[in-house]
């Protein structure tokens, strides 16, 4: 059964910094990765979508990454705002979909 | 963008009482839907899969005959938890999956509901 795993849990960063977030899943038969954004009790905003034949997908201060061989994905987060506060979600898509256990991130004014 | 809505978005129940939410592609068709709950500060846990004019397929350890789902249209999907209980409370979010085939199948979600069983 595939396992989807995020790190760190949780991340607190000064205004404008430059971050990363890392996820990392077992099973490399994959068809594609989305990350996700959900801001406290609500629904998911999808925020990129890689397909597995794809090596990165870059939308606005948003860059991710996806190594299948190694089983990694990163979401690099550039010029951070207080409005990107909220947890972030990966989620890899085979037969089902499977979802990491989020990273908390919170952007300090 | 493909829009999925939910209804309710919040419901606060009394223990023993059925609720039903239901889970609506607006503007593209849907062959199949996932129902997910999730716990406060974890991550999403796949229920079950809803595929129109079949019965749903359950995860392991979710009860069918507690969460009673029912897919009879190409764009509504509805769950319904039957004779609820204080510790079926809950975030419930449902997906719409479009199937292209392979690496381009994505789903999109709902805004979820917030069920509260007292």
């Amino acid at each position: 059964k595939q396992e989807v795993t995020q790190i760190p849990a949780a991340l607190s960063v000064p205004e404008g910094e430059n971050l990363v977030l890392n996820c990392s899943f077992t099973d490399s038969a994959i068809y594609n990765l989305q990350w996700f954004r959900q801001d406290p009790g609500k629904g998911l905003t999808s925020l990129l979508l890689i397909q597995s034949s794809q090596r990165e997908q870059t939308s606005g201060r948003l860059n991710a990454s996806l190594d299948k061989s190694s089983g990694r994905s990163t979401l690099y987060i550039a010029a951070s705002q207080p409005g990107d506060s909220a947890t972030y979600l990966c989620a890899v898509g085979g037969n089902q979909f499977y979802f990491g256990t989020g990273t908390s991130l919170t952007v300090i004014p | 963008g493909a829009v999925v809505s939910q209804h309710p978005s919040r419901v606060i129940c009394k223990s023993g009482t059925s609720v039903k939410i239901e889970c609506r592609s607006l503007d593209f068709q849907a062959t199949t839907m996932f129902w997910y709950r999730q716990f406060p500060k974890q991550s999403l846990m796949l229920m079950a899969t809803s595929n129109e004019g079949s019965k749903a397929t359950y995860e392991q350890g979710v009860e069918k005959d507690k969460f009673l789902i029912n897919h009879a249209s190409l764009t509504l999907s509805t769950l319904t938890v039957t004779s609820a209980h204080p510790e079926d409370s809950s975030f419930y979010i449902c997906s719409a999956y479009i199937r292209r085939g392979g690496s381009t199948d994505t789903q999109y979600f709902g805004p979820g509901t917030r069920l509260t069983v007292l």
